[in-house]
């Protein structure tokens, strides 16, 4: 298998601009994570699915950031409109079950200026 | 919820000697906990984890003990190589039908030729 795939790897925008982030889970896996990295705040969950199914979106820092899954083989991150504060590391992970290991993906470095 | 603790920050060390890095977490229901390896520019890949029914996993050169009633766990490297130096976090799953992991701050090992 590929692994979890991330597009774009890099992505360099400026203030105001919607972002789309996309991920494409291991087939098979049920469960789809979405987290933040900064040297700040370190890796924090935004949101995660099963089986397509927001469960937990409590770590999404506020409207401006939304998530969707429309099939078991595609999820998108959206930032409209973005700020500098946003600007991370956001990763993609999947795992076959609840309780089983995160595979990550190698992640988008988002730049907003 | 999960709060998890990761020393030291950073650690250097000498190639062919041991690294230890230890994590402490704050929920007793916690009974998943896998340490995570990341290099620069990639996701963060497993590399061992442990469960709370048993006190001990070795891999190789790396082991992780599991101490439940202080609930601290550790990473033990041995013989390290250059290749080992890299970012580590720890991570605990709190009980069973949650999915979410909560990471430590990382320890950034540096093996000194």
């Amino acid at each position: 298998d590929a692994g979890v795939i991330q597009s774009p790897r890099h992505e360099v925008t400026e203030m105001g601009q919607e972002v789309t982030l996309r991920c494409k889970p291991i087939s098979g896996h049920d469960y789809l994570f979405w987290y933040r990295q900064t040297m700040m705040r370190g890796l924090e969950l935004l949101i995660y699915f099963n089986n397509n199914v927001p469960i937990d979106d409590s770590g999404m820092p506020e409207d401006r950031f939304s998530a969707k899954m429309p099939n078991a083989s595609f999820s998108t991150l959206k930032i409209q409109p973005s700020e500098p504060r946003d600007s991370a590391v956001y990763f993609c992970a999947s795992s076959p079950s609840g309780g089983d290991t995160q595979y990550f993906g190698p992640g988008t470095r988002l730049t907003v200026l | 919820g999960e709060n998890v603790e990761q020393h030291p920050s950073t650690l250097s060390v000498q190639e062919g000697d041991s690294a230890v890095i230890k994590c402490t977490y704050s929920d007793s229901a916690s009974n998943y906990f896998p340490w995570y390896k990341q290099e620069l520019g990639k996701g963060p890949q497993l590399i061992i984890d442990i469960r709370s029914n048993v006190g001990e996993k070795k891999d190789q050169r790396i082991a992780v003990t599991l101490n439940k009633t202080a609930k601290h766990f550790s990473l033990h490297i041995t013989e390290t190589q250059p290749e080992d130096s890299a970012v580590y976090f720890c991570a605990a799953q709190s009980n069973f039908g949650n999915e979410k992991l909560t990471f430590g701050t990382g320890t950034r090992l540096t093996i000194i030729p």
